[in-house]
């Protein structure tokens, strides 16, 4: 089982839709967790942390399942501007300086 | 505040040369990372650094050195190159934080290095 597994995508949305990423990972000793986008031919950057309680940050709600082993990144009201790949990024047992990304989901929001 | 700057941005090698990709930082972070991407295979870790002389390797370190004499700068090194060394390599930066229980690194990625081998 890879370490990090996304959805592999691509997700075609319409503008306004609401569309949810998912990533499972295989290291139960891990202890934390983001979500980066990239654009295509560009850097990666960091969206957002992903919190023990969940959290929000406008349109973009992050979610853990640490029973579960499972994180989620969800999207409302697309814009063209979301048009991405989006990485699920985990960092693996106490004292890693290691991320470990996922192969990342592409999401077109059409007009 | 330029942020991770990496040179060059793009090159072509034969196989065989050696090369040397620069990473420099202006954000006085400890620790230091190079990562090839590849279509289909996600980013991977080569080499990362923790501080000033030090380096450790990550997932795919073979054919590949890194020096990290300065703080600012960490150097990624081809020996030898060879066509299955063609990728795209990125550079980061990180600080260790801890945020609402979430220890970890936000990473500062350079805009990357597009190196082609023939």
């Amino acid at each position: 089982r890879k370490e990090v597994e996304q959805d592999p995508g691509p997700f075609n949305v319409p503008e306004g839709a609401t569309v949810a990423f998912n990533c499972t990972y295989s290291n139960s000793a891990s202890q934390s967790f983001f979500w980066y986008r990239q654009d295509c031919r560009k850097e990666p950057k960091l969206l957002m942390s992903v919190y023990s309680s969940g959290n929000e940050d406008g349109r973009f709600t992050a979610q853990l399942n640490r029973a579960s082993q499972y994180i989620s990144l969800l999207i409302r009201d697309s814009k063209l501007s979301d048009s991405a790949t989006y990485l699920c990024v985990v960092l693996s047992g106490a004292g890693s300086y290691q991320l470990t990304f996922g192969k990342g989901t592409k999401l077109s929001v059409i007009p | 505040n330029a942020g991770v700057t990496q040179t060059p941005k793009f090159r072509v090698l034969k196989t065989g040369q050696s090369m040397t990709l620069l990473c420099a930082q202006d954000m006085n972070h400890e620790y230091m990372y190079w990562y090839r991407q590849d279509p289909g295979m996600g980013l991977r870790l080569i080499h990362y650094s923790v501080g000033e002389g030090t380096t450790a390797k990550g997932e795919v370190p073979d054919g590949y050195n890194v020096s990290r004499l300065k703080k600012q700068n960490f150097l990624l090194g081809l020996e030898s190159a060879a066509p299955s060394q063609t990728s795209v390599y990125f550079c980061a930066s990180s600080y260790w934080s801890r945020d609402r229980g979430v220890v970890g690194q936000p990473q500062h990625f350079g805009d990357g290095t597009r190196l082609s081998i023939l």
